[in-house]
């Protein structure tokens, strides 16, 4: 069974950089494109981007310029790193697995609350 | 980007009654819309991938239908379990994948 688990601090102060995990277990990282999703607090789904296996990225042109993920095949995991944060980074972070081409998720994450506060 | 609009914003119906969401985006997306359903605390659950393919595990009673600019999920008969927020996402011709704001089915 595919579980997907985020990882990181969940409190950031305001101007620094976000950092997440995410770490795949019950199959290989080495398919599938991988994203990030996030769920400011009583509110809707934002596309942060993804990544597949190769390295190959895309980003939310909205947060591009702050956005940065990576993949670690050896480690089953990748990663994202979103700069500059403000309080309206303030969200739930989900990591998720594309089954239908790069979009279409059915592997989650619990997901991972982080608050930009200082 | 594409903007997904979904209605209505609520919809208060009783268990055993057949549930219609419409998701509409402002511009063709082709097929590529999904469908989920999220709980409070809890990850979407995917749905329907491609309009109208259901996803593995998902029940019959959801099923999609759409292309183009309106999409449908239809929930046959509602179980109580079926009570919570839908989004519709979609891929269009390649990113930014966009989320609609959600309906939230909810019990009458």
């Amino acid at each position: 069974q595919v579980q997907l688990q985020e990882s990181g601090p969940g409190l950031v102060k305001p101007s620094e950089t976000l950092s997440l995990t995410c770490t795949v277990s019950g199959g290989s990282i080495s398919t599938y494109y991988w994203s990030w999703v996030r769920q400011p607090p009583g509110k809707g789904l934002e596309w942060i981007g993804y990544i597949y296996f190769t390295g190959s990225t895309n980003y939310n042109p909205s947060l591009k310029s702050r956005v940065t993920m990576s993949v670690d095949t050896s480690k089953n995991q990748f990663s994202l790193k979103l700069s500059s944060v403000t309080a309206a980074d303030t969200a739930v972070y989900y990591c998720a697995r594309g089954d239908y081409g790069d979009y279409a998720y059915g592997y989650w994450g619990q997901g991972t609350l982080v608050t930009v506060s200082s | 980007d594409i903007v997904l609009t979904q209605s209505p914003a609520t919809l208060s119906l009783s268990p055993g009654e057949r549930a219609t969401l419409s998701c509409r985006a402002s511009q063709s997306v082709g097929s590529h819309l999904a469908w989920y359903q999220q709980k409070p605390g809890q990850a979407p659950r995917l749905l329907i991938y491609d309009a109208s393919d259901r996803a593995t595990g998902i029940p019959a009673r959801f099923s999609g239908s759409g292309s183009g600019t309106d999409f449908t999920l239809t929930i046959s008969s509602l179980e109580p379990e079926d009570f919570a927020l839908y989004f519709c996402q979609q891929r269009g011709n390649g990113p930014p994948f966009t989320f609609g704001p959600g309906t939230k089915v909810d019990i009458k």
